[in-house]
């Protein structure tokens, strides 16, 4: 059972376009991370949200928490082609120790 | 400061083969995580560790696979005889203190041929 499920799985656009990827899960989250990990490297660590409603902007990425806590975004603005990764957000559930469960997954990639 | 190190990067075993991937934590961190990542898959929690205790190893494999994180020196994650189901990503991350905020090293790779 995958329990933080990520969409669109891929994405390719074009420098400048702007691009939203969606986490949705069933379970309600006590806190929530979004990452980026680039081919032969770990998970780079980007936001973490942890009030429903929340809404955190880093340069030209924002990210909501939804109200509920079971969902988020990551909306990219004029995307570069330094954005190209795969995009991973993880939770942990309410009630759990320090075990974060990772979503599928959006891979983007940016061209010229 | 130096981020999570892991070591090996690439680490290629026969089959019935013992791994052993080490991962030092950031300065600071004393609660470590290991992660594991398939191909084509997302990543799969597997054990949390602090000083000389195992918090949670509900994500192991109940045989072959062990994990400890000794009062000195990096925390192990060990397999004992490699199967090629085994080849993946390992990633250890650290944290300050029973946390969200995780901080994840660059991973070990593993194959069994």
């Amino acid at each position: 059972t995958q329990l933080l499920e990520q969409s669109p799985q891929f994405l390719s656009i074009q420098e400048g376009e702007n691009l939203t990827v969606y986490c949705n899960s069933s379970s309600v989250f006590s806190s929530l991370q979004w990452y980026r990990q680039e081919p032969g490297e770990g998970p780079v660590l980007l936001v973490t949200v942890v009030t429903g409603g929340e809404v955190k902007k880093l340069k030209r990425l924002t990210f909501q928490f939804g109200d509920a806590r079971k969902d988020s975004s990551l909306h990219i603005t004029a995307a570069q082609p330094g954005d190209t990764g795969l995009y991973l957000c993880a939770g942990l559930i309410t009630g759990t120790a320090s075990k974060l469960t990772f979503g599928t997954g959006t891979r983007l990639q940016v061209t010229l | 400061n130096a981020g999570v190190m892991q070591n090996p990067r690439h680490l290629v075993r026969r089959r019935g083969q013992e791994a052993r991937l080490r991962c030092s934590p950031m300065k600071g961190h004393s609660h470590v995580y290991w992660y594991r990542q398939l191909p084509e898959e997302g990543l799969k929690f597997m054990v949390y560790l602090q000083k000389e205790n195992i918090i949670d190893e509900s994500g192991m494999p109940k045989e072959r696979f062990s994990a400890e994180f000794p009062k000195e020196g990096p925390s192990i994650l060990r397999i004992q005889q490699v199967v090629r189901g085994d080849s993946a990503a390992y990633f250890c991350a650290s944290s300050p203190i029973p946390t969200y905020e995780q901080y994840f090293g660059p991973g070990t790779r593993l194959t069994v041929t």
